[in-house]
C-alpha cells in the first residue's frame, strides 16, 4: 500500500517551544522525500528535498532527518514562532512521476 | 514569471457543467504536476507533464478529467460534466529540470472548484 503517514494531525505550542512531528513511508522503491510548509491562503513552499539514507537538512531554525530503511522522516523546529504555524506537508517519491503526500500536520504557535 | 500562477483562484460550476483550469508554471520548468486536495487530505497526484510529453495519467480520476500542455508552458486541466466529488483544491506545481521528483516543486495558489 503506498501510504504516507504524519503524526501528529495538529499540535499547539507556546511560541519559544521546539516541536517535531514525525512522516511515515514505505520502506522499499524509496527515490525522495520532501517536506513543504503551507500558510493559510499561500502556496506551499518547499523545505526540503532529501534522496539519501542519513540525509540531514537545516535552515534557520528548521531541521530534518531522513531514515529510508525504516522509512521515516522528522521534522524539527526550534524555538517556534507564530510566523511557524502552517501546516507541514511531507511527500515521498518512488519515481520521478509522482509524489504521494501526507495529510499533513497542523501547527498553532501561539504568542 | 515570478512564480506559478493559476486562474481562475475559485470556480463555482453546476452539476454538469464543464471547467478549464489554467496553470502558468516558472518559465523554463520542464517539469508539470497537477494535484486534487480534497477536504481534510493531502494533495493527490493526477498528472505529471514533461514538457509537452504527459508521462503520467495514471491518477486522473476518469475519463472526464482531461490535462494537456500543448506547448510544454501553459497547462489546462478540464474536467467534463463535473459531479459534486469533483469539488476540490487543484494544485499545480512546476520544477526545474526532467527528473521531477527529485527537486523541489513550486506550487500555485491552488483553484477552488465548488461543484453544486
Amino acid at each position: 500500500i503506498l501510504n504516507v503517514e504524519q503524526s501528529p494531525q495538529s499540535l499547539h505550542v507556546q511560541e519559544g517551544d521546539s516541536t517535531n512531528f514525525t512522516c511515515s513511508f514505505p520502506s522499499s522503491n524509496f527515490y525522495a522525500l520532501h517536506w513543504y510548509r503551507w500558510e493559510t491562503a499561500k502556496s506551499p513552499e518547499a523545505l526540503f528535498v532529501m534522496t539519501l539514507n542519513g540525509d540531514e537538512k537545516k535552515k534557520g531554525r528548521i531541521s530534518a532527518t531522513l531514515n529510508t530503511k525504516e522509512g521515516y522522516s522528522y521534522l524539527y523546529i526550534k524555538g517556534s514562532q507564530p510566523e511557524d504555524s502552517a501546516t507541514y506537508l511531507c511527500a515521498w517519491a518512488y519515481n520521478t512521476d509522482k509524489l504521494i503526500f501526507g495529510t499533513g500536520t497542523r501547527l498553532q504557535v501561539f504568542p | 514569471g515570478a512564480g506559478v500562477s493559476q486562474s481562475p483562484r475559485y470556480k463555482v460550476a453546476k452539476r454538469g457543467q464543464d471547467v478549464a483550469l489554467r496553470c502558468d508554471p516558472i518559465s523554463g520548468h520542464v517539469s508539470l504536476f497537477w494535484y486534487q486536495q480534497a477536504l481534510g487530505q493531502g494533495p493527490e497526484f493526477l498528472t505529471y507533464f514533461q514538457n509537452e510529453a504527459q508521462l503520467d495519467k495514471s491518477g486522473l480520476p476518469s475519463d472526464r478529467f482531461f490535462a494537456e500542455r500543448p506547448e510544454g508552458s501553459v497547462s489546462t486541466l478540464k474536467i467534463q460534466r463535473t459531479q459534486q466529488e469533483d469539488s476540490a483544491v487543484y494544485l499545480c506545481a512546476s520544477s526545474g529540470g526532467g527528473a521531477g521528483t527529485s527537486r523541489r516543486l513550486f506550487f500555485g495558489p491552488g483553484t477552488r472548484l465548488t461543484v453544486l
